[in-house]
């Protein structure tokens, strides 16, 4: 099983829906919660960190249960310009090695 | 932009071959992280720098190697290039706490290098 997983993809979505991404990561010990974009053949670009009470920008809902282990991420409204492939990413604790570990990405393609 | 540079954005090695790559980190950071990204995969963790020495690696043969230098720019060097080897290379620039403690903050990447290994 992969630490970090992801819902396969893609999703297919119309202008105007409402999306959601879930992860799951398997060590309970995980430290801290991250979103990231990565555009075709671009770097990832982080989207945002997430928090235990939740945190929102703009269109963008990030939630995270510890007790369940999973991270959302939800995108309200979506635009064509959401198009994009999303990455979860956790890091491990220090006495762990502190890396972050990256889902394999959800790709997420908005139709006019 | 993250101010977070790679160069170069674009080589190709034959098999067997060493190749270097360089990432300048983003000002007032202290750490550099190194990623491998194959096609249709999350980025791999390949190693950490912080403070000029390696602080965490991931599961990546000693052919894989790096450095730090005092200014927090950081190479990727791989010796003994193999097919396998082609992906993009990801640095990530961010700020570690004087304990060295691996930091939790946010990570920035640069645009990376794509290696193609004929």
């Amino acid at each position: 099983r992969k630490e970090v997983e992801q819902d396969p993809g893609p999703f297919n979505v119309p202008e105007g829906a409402t999306v959601a991404f879930n992860c799951t990561y398997s060590n309970s010990a995980s430290q801290s919660f991250f979103w990231y974009r990565q555009d075709c053949r671009k770097e990832p670009k982080l989207l945002m960190s997430v928090y235990s009470s939740g945190n929102e920008d703009g269109r963008f809902t990030a939630q995270l249960n510890r007790a369940s282990q999973y991270i959302s991420l939800l995108i309200r409204d979506s635009k064509l310009s959401d198009s994009a492939t999303y990455l979860c990413a956790v890091t491990r604790p220090y006495n762990q090695g502190g890396k972050l570990i990256f889902g394999q990405g959800t790709e997420l393609s908005v139709k006019p | 932009e993250t101010g977070v540079t790679q160069s170069p954005t674009h080589l190709i090695k034959t098999r067997g071959q060493q190749v270097t790559l360089r990432c300048s980190s983003q000002s007032g950071h202290n750490t550099v992280s190194w990623y491998q990204q194959a096609l249709g995969q999350g980025p791999q963790f390949i190693f950490q720098y912080y403070r000029e020495e390696e602080n965490g690696r991931g599961n990546f043969p000693p052919r894989f190697s790096g450095l730090q230098f005092p200014n927090y720019s950081s190479e990727l060097n791989v010796n003994a290039l193999e097919l396998d080897d082609s992906a993009l290379y990801l640095c990530a620039s961010s700020f570690s706490r004087t304990d060295g403690l691996v930091s939790y903050n946010e990570q920035f990447f640069g645009p990376g290098t794509r290696l193609t290994v004929l």
